[in-house]
């Protein structure tokens, strides 16, 4: 099982600041299979981000994913007020699928 | 528009089954796997499996091998997930997605089920 590690584990930043969230990989993820979703409280996850770069339909351009491998990168350039929230990776190259455990990005 | 209505909250002892439903409207519900992944109060997602709603073919998690069991009835484009012999720490909120690229696109807003004495 690929086991997903998440950094860091709280982010603190101010509207309008460029966020970087890491993904690491215990083993290579084939194929770049890997997304990134969003989730507030109470909410279910929105898919944000798959194939490490892909966009997916309606998300700002704002977000950005990058990576191959091990590593892996979903960059907020400008924070929105609403982009505070749970940010979770998941690989899906391999079963099980796996998510990381999660990264909070929280208003400082 | 693309929707994905899930059943209603359910309370269950430790020993008993749960079905919780998923129906789809507003697309083409054989043409989309349906993933399903749980949410336990306070903690991270948790992938349980995928069907194919056209073919009937699912991929379990091997942690739910035995438990879990995912159907599906086109003729009313719904899709339905099986726990069986539950115990205190399956209690989560279970989402259905649809597939989009071989991941969770588009998701429902969760059924909660709780397990307790």
């Amino acid at each position: 099982e690929i086991v997903l590690t998440q950094s860091p584990g709280t982010l603190s930043l101010s509207p309008g600041e460029r966020a970087t969230l890491s993904c690491r990989a215990s083993q290579s993820v084939s194929s770049s299979y890997l997304a990134w979703y969003q989730q507030k409280p109470g909410q279910a996850p929105r898919l944000l981000i798959y194939g490490a770069s892909s966009r997916a339909t309606g998300i700002p351009d704002r977000f950005s994913g990058s990576g191959s491998g091990t590593d892996f990168t979903l960059t907020i350039s400008r924070l929105e007020p609403e982009d505070f929230a749970v940010y979770y990776c998941q690989q899906y190259g391999s079963s099980p699928e796996t998510f990381g455990q999660g990264t909070k990005v929280e208003i400082k | 528009q693309v929707q994905l209505v899930q059943s209603g909250a359910e309370v269950k002892k430790p020993g008993a089954s749960v079905k919780v439903s998923c129906k789809a409207s507003g697309y083409t519900f054989t043409g989309y796997y349906m993933h399903w992944v749980r949410q336990a109060p306070g903690q991270g997602l948790e992938w349980m499996g995928w069907i194919n709603p056209n073919s009937g073919g699912t991929n379990y998690a091997q942690k739910f091998q035995g438990r879990v069991t995912m159907t599906r009835d086109t003729s009313i484009s719904t899709a339905y997930m099986e726990l069986s012999r539950l115990r205190s720490d399956d209690t989560a909120v279970y989402y259905c997605a649809r597939d989009l690229a071989g991941v969770a696109g588009l998701w429902g807003r969760g059924t909660l089920v709780t397990v307790s004495s």
